[in-house]
């Protein structure tokens, strides 16, 4: 399959400041990526997609002022948390797709607390 | 009535018997269908994909597809410890835009 990575892995950081997330696909080209955060002992909650060179769309409930992403080439797609705070503590994943393909493959997340 | 269904378990099953995983689907018109399994403090990785009714056969994984009956399962043969995780199903549902809605998991433990 194909291979998303993610970076980092781990991150704490002090309430208030922010925190950039990197996401890529190793291997093929992503048109569409997408961003889940996932709570301990909860289901993936999808946060928003991003199609490449177009603006993210956000679910509801997501705040796009507070969760910033960006995802410039087919490459390469960043979330930032502006602003963090211990609430937002959470582990995050990426997940990718090619223009033709139905499957999703997922990075293997980035845990960040807050404190 | 919940798009994606699965019994969110705990299921147990002793080593080296078949693990069945069931998902039940709302929508019709779906037309992909995926399994994915996720470690504790992991993220999901992507084991099977079916597309068509019938089975398909990977390894030790079988993916069963029923549209008419809007259901899908997934049969681990010989299950191994190192199956023990929470598996998710996934269905692209008609009008979705291509986004995957996952079903809650089914936690499976395999007992030594």
């Amino acid at each position: 399959g194909a291979v998303v990575s993610q970076h980092p892995s781990r991150v704490i950081c002090k309430s208030g400041t922010s925190v950039k997330i990197e996401c890529r696909s190793l291997d093929f080209q992503a048109t569409t990526m997408f961003w889940y955060r996932q709570f301990p002992k909860q289901s993936l909650m999808l946060m928003a997609t991003s199609n490449e060179g177009s603006k993210a769309t956000y679910e509801q409930g997501v705040e796009k002022d507070k969760f910033l992403i960006n995802h410039a080439s087919l490459t390469l797609s960043t979330l930032t948390v502006t602003s963090a705070h211990p609430e937002d503590s959470s582990f995050y994943i990426c997940s990718a797709r090619d223009r033709l393909g139905y499957e999703q493959y997922f990075g293997p997340g980035t845990r960040l607390t807050v404190t | 009535q919940k798009e994606v269904e699965q019994n969110s378990g705990p299921l147990s099953v002793p080593e080296g018997a078949i693990a069945s995983l069931n998902c039940t689907y709302s929508d019709r018109g779906s037309q992909s269908f995926f399994w994915y399994r996720q470690y504790s403090g992991k993220s999901p990785e992507l084991i099977m994909s079916i597309y068509s009714n019938g089975d398909k056969e990977d390894g030790r994984f079988t993916a069963q597809l029923n549209k008419a009956s809007q259901y899908v399962s997934l049969l681990i043969r010989d299950s191994q410890p190192s199956d023990s995780a929470t598996y998710l199903c996934a269905v692209y549902l008609s009008g979705s835009a291509r986004q995957l809605t996952f079903g809650s998991g089914t936690q499976l433990t395999v007992l030594p």
